[in-house]
């Protein structure tokens, strides 16, 4: 079965800390992405990466950056946090980038 | 259906019977579907998915089915169990294209009632 774990599932920060989310994917997977999830929003693609050291902006990057230094590993960094980036924050990972999407068990972040 | 809005339409269903959950999806180059189960709290879930050569899948206790004219993907879950309780939501992609990443709905939420 496709692994794919988070470093934290519950966070608490302060504004303006810098924040690194964490996702580990066991199946060598080519593709990685991280979505927020918010009610009535659904899933909102932040950034994805097609392959090591690759990354392309989603939907909404601003206020995100993000790290591939490893195959397996995909991290998301909030560099000055904000209270509207208070929110659940899912990574996934596929072999195809059009294929199904194997996701995390989400970090539920809160910024005060 | 598709949620507009601050709140996931709901399904409220009796324990044993079966529940039908519909998706209207926007591109009609799309040509595979998923559906994904999320129980509260925890991360998105595959349940079965569907290529446009087909109408019809079937899996344990799902079925989905695929109305390509209008652009209509619908789960039925037969049976229903208090641990089908979840939101539901469907995604779509151009699988043959040279882009194109899943689009998501934002999901119904399914209640089961004992």
């Amino acid at each position: 079965d496709v692994k794919v774990t988070q470093s934290s599932r519950y966070l608490v920060k302060r504004t303006g800390e810098k924040v690194f989310l964490e996702c580990v994917q066991d199946m060598d997977h080519e593709n990685m992405f991280w979505y927020r999830q918010d009610p009535g929003l659904g899933l909102r693609l932040i950034y994805f990466s097609y392959d090591v050291k690759m990354k392309e902006k989603g939907d909404i990057p601003e206020g995100y950056s993000v790290s591939r230094e490893k195959k397996e590993r995909f991290s998301l960094i909030l560099e000055s946090a904000s209270t509207n980036q208070t929110s659940m924050y899912l990574c996934a990972s596929n072999r195809r980038i059009q294929e199904t999407q194997y996701f995390g068990p989400g970090t539920r972040l809160l910024v005060l | 259906g598709e949620s507009v809005g601050l709140h996931l339409p709901t399904l409220s269903v009796q324990e044993g019977d079966n529940s039908i959950i519909n998706c209207a999806y926007s591109n009609s180059a799309s040509d595979y579907f998923i559906w994904y189960k999320q129980e509260s709290g925890k991360g998105p879930q595959f349940i079965i998915d569907i290529r446009s050569n087909m109408d019809k899948r079937q899996g344990q206790r799902v079925t989905v089915l695929l109305n390509k004219t209008v652009k209509h993907l619908s789960l039925q879950i037969a049976a229903t169990q208090p641990g089908d309780s979840a939101v539901y939501f469907c995604a779509e992609t151009n699988y043959g294209g040279s882009q194109g990443n899943l689009i998501f709905g934002k999901g119904t939420k399914l209640s089961v009632k004992p």
